[in-house]
């Protein structure tokens, strides 16, 4: 069974700091990342996608993978209280396209 | 609206009385799939299509069925439901399989089993 490990928190950041959330991931093949944000009692929606090495910047987000070392991770910067919701990490190894294989997500809370 | 509809959005059922949960999407998207949601597990793949008549199985395939005869439609069939189903249900689409998986989700259905 593939696996994508989150740690499920919850990572409590002061509004304006950085916050850092990982992920790693059980299968060397695989070739699409992504992260999703649910609110509470909402659905995910997705807010960065990254498929090479390396950072990728979208605003205050940057989604940085480094396949040697199975891992991704999410970088919010000048973190808002908006930001508040748990974040799920989410990967497909290329193979069998249709299948996503999810973390089980981590907890941000973002305090005034 | 581009949107990804599901129905019912709550539902209190008994156990083995056969439940079909609807999910419509008007995006002419190729790819859908059904999700269920735990406490812990995180979102887990229990169904996926690829295009009409195309299924496949994801991870937690066991006690649904699915079809795919439209490519709008994607329902997701308990024929004997039992209480370990209770969960969240969340269907997803997206423009196409290949790799991209940029999904778009339903608002979710809550399913408890008695």
């Amino acid at each position: 069974q593939k696996e994508v490990e989150q740690n499920s928190g919850p990572l409590s950041v002061p509004e304006g700091a950085i916050a850092s959330l990982n992920c790693t991931y059980s299968d060397r093949v695989s070739q699409s990342f992504f992260w999703y944000r649910q609110y509470s009692g909402k659905s995910p929606e997705l807010i960065m996608s990254i498929y090479s090495n390396g950072d990728k910047e979208d605003g205050r987000f940057t989604a940085q993978l480094n396949k040697a070392s199975q891992y991704v991770s999410l970088l919010i910067r000048d973190s808002q209280p908006s930001d508040s919701a748990t974040y799920l990490c989410a990967v497909n190894d290329g193979t069998s396209y249709g299948k996503l294989t999810f973390g089980q997500g981590t907890i941000l809370t973002v305090h005034p | 609206e581009a949107q990804v509809t599901q129905n019912p959005r709550y539902l209190i059922t008994v156990t083995g009385k056969k439940l079909t949960v609807t999910c419509s999407q008007n995006m002419n998207h190729e790819y859908m799939s059904w999700y269920r949601q735990d406490p812990g597990l995180g979102l887990r793949q229990i169904y996926y299509s690829m295009n009409v008549e195309v299924t496949d199985k994801g991870d937690v395939p066991e006690g649904y069925k699915v079809s795919r005869k439209e490519k709008r439609n994607f329902p997701l069939i308990l024929e004997s439901p039992s209480p370990n189903q209770t969960s969240l249900y969340f269907c997803a689409s997206s423009f196409a399989a290949t790799g991209a998986n940029v999904l778009t989700f339903g608002a979710g259905s809550r399913l408890t089993v008695l």
